[in-house]
């Protein structure tokens, strides 16, 4: 059975720092990660999707990696804005399609 | 594109009572999902389909949940009856396959309280 795990559960850092959430899953065998934005009351927002064969992903400031062998995935914001405020949920998709979630890094920018 | 609409955004309702939530994915997305999320946790998944046929219900509690996609496109989730438990958001979301090149896109949930 696939576990995700995320630390830290919450960060709070200053305005203008770079910052690297972290993912751990324990099945390696996974076909995709994707890290999620969620917004209080809001649904999830998808950040970005790396493949299986794949070992990162950027868009604008964030990028994330993936070290499928050793079950691990970081997300890197750099310059961090006040409006990245949110939780941030890593999940992995493993086989029959299913996404496994972690329960969540709740990042707070402070201006 | 249009996103993935849920409906009602947020339900109160007394225990024991009956509640349904509905979702209609992006349109041409063949696989379709329920998720719980409780308060501080990750979503799980409640059930899958791929078209109108279910894919995944292993974690649906059948006793007292029951979903339908009928014709392959909108869905509804049916809880009956509610328990205090059952407090939480129902995301909907929706793939345009199965695979691994495919992700994810999630509707913006119903908030359910159970009182």
């Amino acid at each position: 059975k696939q576990e995700v795990t995320q630390i830290p559960a919450a960060l709070s850092v200053p305005e203008g720092e770079n910052l690297v959430l972290n993912c751990s899953f324990t099945d390696s065998a996974i076909y995709n990660l994707q890290w999620f934005r969620q917004d209080p009351g809001k649904g999830l927002t998808s950040l970005l999707l790396i493949q299986s064969s794949q070992r990162e992903q950027t868009s604008g400031r964030l990028n994330a990696s993936l070290d499928k062998s050793s079950g691990r995935s970081t997300l890197y914001i750099a310059a961090s804005q006040p409006g990245d405020s949110a939780t941030y949920l890593c999940a992995v998709k493993s086989s029959g399609s299913r996404l496994t979630f972690g329960e969540g890094t709740q990042l707070t920018v402070n201006p | 594109e249009a996103g993935v609409a849920q409906s009602p955004r947020y339900k109160i309702i007394e225990k024991r009572q009956s509640v349904a939530f509905w979702c209609n994915p992006i349109s041409g997305h063949a696989t379709l999902y329920w998720y719980q999320q409780i308060l501080g946790q990750g979503p799980k998944l409640l059930i899958q389909f791929q078209n109108n046929g279910v894919v995944d219900d292993s974690q649906l509690p059948k006793d007292r949940f029951s979903a339908e996609r009928l014709k392959g496109v909108d869905s509804t989730l049916k809880i009956q009856p509610a328990k205090l438990e059952d407090s939480a958001v129902y995301l909907c979301a929706s793939s345009s396959g199965a695979g691994s090149n495919y992700g994810y896109t999630f509707g913006s949930g119903t908030r359910l309280t159970v009182v």
